[in-house]
């Protein structure tokens, strides 16, 4: 029962460094997100899709660029990485329902020096 | 703007004490609300969810919530807290239209005292 995996769980990158954080789910769930947290400001969302070949701006998208190529895939990537990015990701999918939860994966942790 | 407050960011109980987390949140529409628990170095797992109907919801690990529409509140109650309920919790809103995106509180942090 693997639901939401993402890799790497940790990662850490040098100032301008890119890297690219894969999401997978096998619930053949529509939507997809990309949420970050930080203290004290909850999760705030980056980027999401609402179908294969589909992304959309959240709260928080400067910095960050998306993709979702195949359904059961979302990638999070940094171009040039800034220590403003230091934070925990999750991901986290939902069926297209108007009462579907969302499934959140386990989170990785992203430093950036 | 839509809105989510969690107006206390640490909570500290006695084992066995009863607990209620705050929660109001700032939406012109009906909302759908949620509470969400996160253990330490976990994700977030579904305790409960609001959508219509009886506004008292029962969730899992015995945990409840009330929808006020009056006081635009969803606080969280469990009547005898567990050492193991120690976590993160965070209420959050789904906008209706807008893709079904989910709007967090800042989270309250419980510790529970033996």
């Amino acid at each position: 029962n693997a639901g939401v995996t993402q890799t790497p769980k940790f990662r850490v990158l040098k100032t301008g460094q890119s890297m690219t954080l894969l999401c997978a789910q096998d619930m053949n769930h529509e939507y997809m997100y990309w949420y970050r947290q930080d203290p004290g400001m909850g999760l705030r969302l980056i980027h999401y899709s609402v179908g294969e070949g589909t992304t959309a701006k959240g709260e928080v998208p400067d910095g960050y660029n998306v993709s979702r190529l195949k359904k059961q895939n979302f990638l999070l990537g940094l171009e040039s990485a800034a220590p403003s990015q230091t934070s925990v990701y999750f991901c986290a999918s939902k069926e297209d329902s108007n009462t579907g939860e969302l499934f959140f994966g386990e989170g990785s942790r992203l430093t950036v020096l | 703007a839509q809105s989510v407050t969690q107006p206390d960011i640490h909570i500290t109980v006695s084992e066995g004490a009863s607990l209620e987390l705050r929660c109001n949140y700032s939406y012109g529409a009906t909302p759908y609300l949620f509470w969400y628990v996160q253990s330490p170095g976990q994700g977030l797992q579904l305790l409960l969810k609001y959508f219509s109907g009886d506004t008292l919801v029962q969730g899992i690990k015995g945990f409840e919530a009330e929808f006020k529409r009056s006081q635009s509140s969803f606080n969280l109650r469990k009547p005898s807290v567990h050492w193991s309920d120690a976590a993160e919790y965070f209420c959050a809103v789904r906008l209706s239209g807008g893709y079904n995106k989910l709007i967090f509180g800042a989270g309250t942090r419980l510790a529970v005292h033996p």
